[in-house]
């Protein structure tokens, strides 16, 4: 049974760059893609951008010019990093298998 | 993008009763495959969104079959036969045709 664990800081001061990591455990990467997701009350949920074991990468336009997917198959991880920062990116982060499967989520939040 | 509407916003069902959610896109969600990417999830109070329909009207693993998915094209409906207390939450209707990916706004379901 595939698990999805992620990590990173949840606060963040304006111009500074999130950072997350996703831990696939009990299984491995396959032909699926991984994506991430985030959830603010204002915007709903946003898909943000998806990579698949070969580095092959997709991303919202919305968010592209600050956006770096990346993966780690020895590390059975895949991670994001979003520059730039502002309010506006306060949101629950979810790491995902697509389609089926939601890690546990992680709030940033941007503040000064 | 893909704009993603679904209705009600919000439901109040007595248990044991159906419940019907109606999910617009605003382009086709059949693809040249044959298939139509359009998935419906559960977001339960204080969880990340869990997988019930795939493809229109797939149920996932593990789904109570009192969980059904219909349409096509760009009309589409989650219906449950008898509700139940535990199926409490918020309903995401989501298309991953095209680039990015989107989501409904979301329908509340609650228990009368």
């Amino acid at each position: 049974q595939v698990q999805l664990q992620q990590w990173g800081a949840g606060l963040l001061k304006p111009s500074e760059t999130l950072s997350l990591t996703c831990g696939v455990y009990g299984g491995s990467f396959g032909d699926d893609y991984w994506s991430w997701i985030r959830q603010s009350p204002g915007k709903g949920l946003e898909w943000i951008g998806e990579i698949n074991r070969s580095g092959s990468s997709n991303y919202n336009p919305s968010l592209k010019s600050r956006v770096t997917i990346s993966v780690d198959t020895s590390k059975n991880q895949f991670s994001l990093k979003l520059s730039s920062v502002t309010a506006a990116d306060t949101a629950v982060y979810y790491c995902v298998r697509e389609p089926t499967l939601w890690g546990q989520g992680t709030l940033v939040t941007v503040s000064s | 993008d893909i704009v993603m509407t679904q209705t009600p916003l919000s439901l109040s069902v007595t248990p044991g009763q159906p419940a019907s959610i109606s999910c617009k896109s605003s382009q086709s969600l059949l693809y040249s495959d044959g298939k139509t990417y359009l998935y419906w999830y559960l977001q339960k109070p204080g969880q990340s969104p869990q997988l019930l329909i795939y493809e229109v009207s797939n149920r996932f693993s593990g789904v109570p079959d009192r969980f059904s998915g219909s349409g096509s094209g760009t009309d589409f409906t989650l219906k449950i036969s008898r509700v139940e207390a535990e199926d409490v939450g918020v309903y995401y209707c989501m298309q991953s045709i095209q680039f990015p990916l989107t989501f409904g706004g979301g329908t509340m379901v609650d228990i009368k």
